[in-house]
């Protein structure tokens, strides 16, 4: 069956640490992997993207996400965690070739002062 | 720049009452989605076109219809609305090709079922 699974539904870190937000996935068509972030009250905005042309993928805000085919992760990471990163992220894969994709069930970001 | 627009942003309703949620996007993107975000669930797909006059079912689609009559608009009927449909909705929507591109959301209906 064709899953992902966030393994964290909260994260704390203080500010100026590095981030580690984990993505397992199961699917047969996955050409693409994505990461999506939502602040309060505002709709998803890309992150980031994985289209198999590199491994390691940069996004904005410096985030950055390495595929593991062997592993099956898609794991985001920033080495330092700003205030303006607090917000959910959604690890989502795709399950077939039209809209039917997979919205991790999120991981909610708090950052410590 | 208006991207995808969602009215209303807010919405309280009562049990049996009907509604339509709009949605419209102004990319020219074939592909349009709605889905439904709860707490600790993620976003769930409702339905979903991949054109114009093309719709289909997502994964919760009971209760709600949508039809695609042009590119641009993709609107969502709540037909008689009942308390498990209390939900943020948000509509996306894609350009062509494969479901590689990214989705453009829309900012989000926040809908309340007394």
């Amino acid at each position: 069956a064709q899953s992902v699974t966030q393994l964290d539904s909260h994260v704390s870190v203080s500010e100026g640490t590095p981030v580690l937000l984990r993505c397992n996935y199961s699917s047969s068509y996955s050409p693409s992997l994505f990461w999506y972030v939502q602040h309060p009250n505002k709709g998803l905005q890309l992150l980031l993207k994985y289209t198999s042309a590199a491994t390691l993928v940069k996004g904005i805000n410096g985030f950055e996400a390495e595929f593991k085919k062997s592993e099956t992760s898609f794991h985001l990471t920033k080495p330092s965690a700003h205030m303006s990163d607090a917000a959910e992220y959604f690890c989502v894969v795709p399950m077939n070739r039209d809209d039917k994709i997979i919205f991790g069930k999120g991981t909610r970001l708090h950052i410590l002062p | 720049n208006a991207g995808v627009t969602q009215t209303p942003k807010f919405q309280v309703l009562k049990t049996g009452q009907s509604m339509t949620l709009q949605c419209a996007q102004d990319m020219n993107h074939e592909y349009m989605s709605w889905y439904r975000q709860d707490p600790g669930m993620g976003l769930r797909l409702i339905h979903y076109s991949v054109g114009a006059g093309i719709t289909d079912q997502g994964e919760v689609p009971n209760g709600y219809n949508v039809s695609r009559s042009t590119t641009e608009d993709f609107p969502l009927r709540l037909l008689s609305a009942a308390p498990s449909q209390t939900s943020v909705y948000f509509c996306a929507s894609r350009g062509g090709g494969n479901a590689g591109q990214p989705q453009h959301f829309g900012d989000g209906t926040r809908l309340s079922i007394l």
